[in-house]
């Protein structure tokens, strides 16, 4: 079975800080691994995807997460928060593939400060 | 490509009815997927189709759930004789999957169950 823990349900930054979200993932084959955002009363929107290829992926919005097989981590990160970051990020993995079933972490609430 | 559509975005229903979602994917997206989301909890599985086909079905699926894609396109999730518990949002999802490459998911942007 596969799974992600998110450590922090809730993340306060201030604005320009780094924003680093946590996940650490649990896997028997090699996990493609996704970051996504929602908005309040919004879908998800994809952030970004790792998918064996290269282990620094860059996604949208300035965003970045690194695959450490060492540490079964995929953190993300931005160098410098804007207040239209503050939303819930949730991690995923899936088994076979881009379009496989997604098992989720329970979320981490970013908030921005001024 | 007007992305993943799902009607209605909210429905408050008292506990038993019956209440029926649609689901439209995007247009040339063959998968089909359905995930509940609680209250402070990530999205969770419920079930995915392949064109027509239901080919996979979680736990958390009981007999009171059902959901068709009759003609490979829009999809329903009904759920019968509503219980509080049922009170989340219920998530669309589409892809498309070929040969070639598998191009992820789309999400919808949800309709939120409330049974009273």
């Amino acid at each position: 079975a596969q799974s992600v823990t998110q450590l922090g349900s809730h993340v306060s930054v201030s604005e320009g800080a780094l924003v680093l979200l946590r996940c650490n993932y649990s896997s028997s084959v090699p996990p493609y691994l996704f970051w996504y955002v929602q908005y309040p009363n919004q879908g998800l929107q994809l952030l970004l995807k790792y998918t064996s290829a290269a282990t620094l992926v860059k996604g949208i919005n300035g965003f970045e997460a690194e695959f450490k097989k060492s540490e079964t981590s995929f953190h993300l990160t931005k160098p410098s928060a804007h207040m239209s970051d503050a939303a819930e990020y949730f991690c995923a993995v899936s088994r076979t593939g881009t379009a496989s079933k997604l098992t989720f972490g329970t979320g981490t609430r970013l908030q921005v400060t001024l | 490509d007007t992305g993943v559509s799902q009607d209605p975005r909210h429905k408050i229903t008292k506990r038993g009815q019956n209440v029926t979602f649609r689901c439209d994917p995007i247009s040339e997206h063959n998968r089909l997927y359905w995930y509940r989301q609680t209250l402070g909890q990530g999205p969770e599985f419920l079930t995915y189709f392949q064109n027509e086909a239901q080919l996979e079905k979680s736990r958390l699926l009981s007999d009171r759930f059902s959901a068709e894609r009759p003609k490979g396109s829009f999809s329903t999730l009904e759920i019968q004789r509503t219980e509080q518990g049922d009170s989340a949002m219920y998530l669309c999802a589409s892809s498309l999957v070929n040969d070639r490459k598998n191009y992820g998911y789309t999400f919808g942007s949800g309709t939120r169950l409330t049974v009273v």
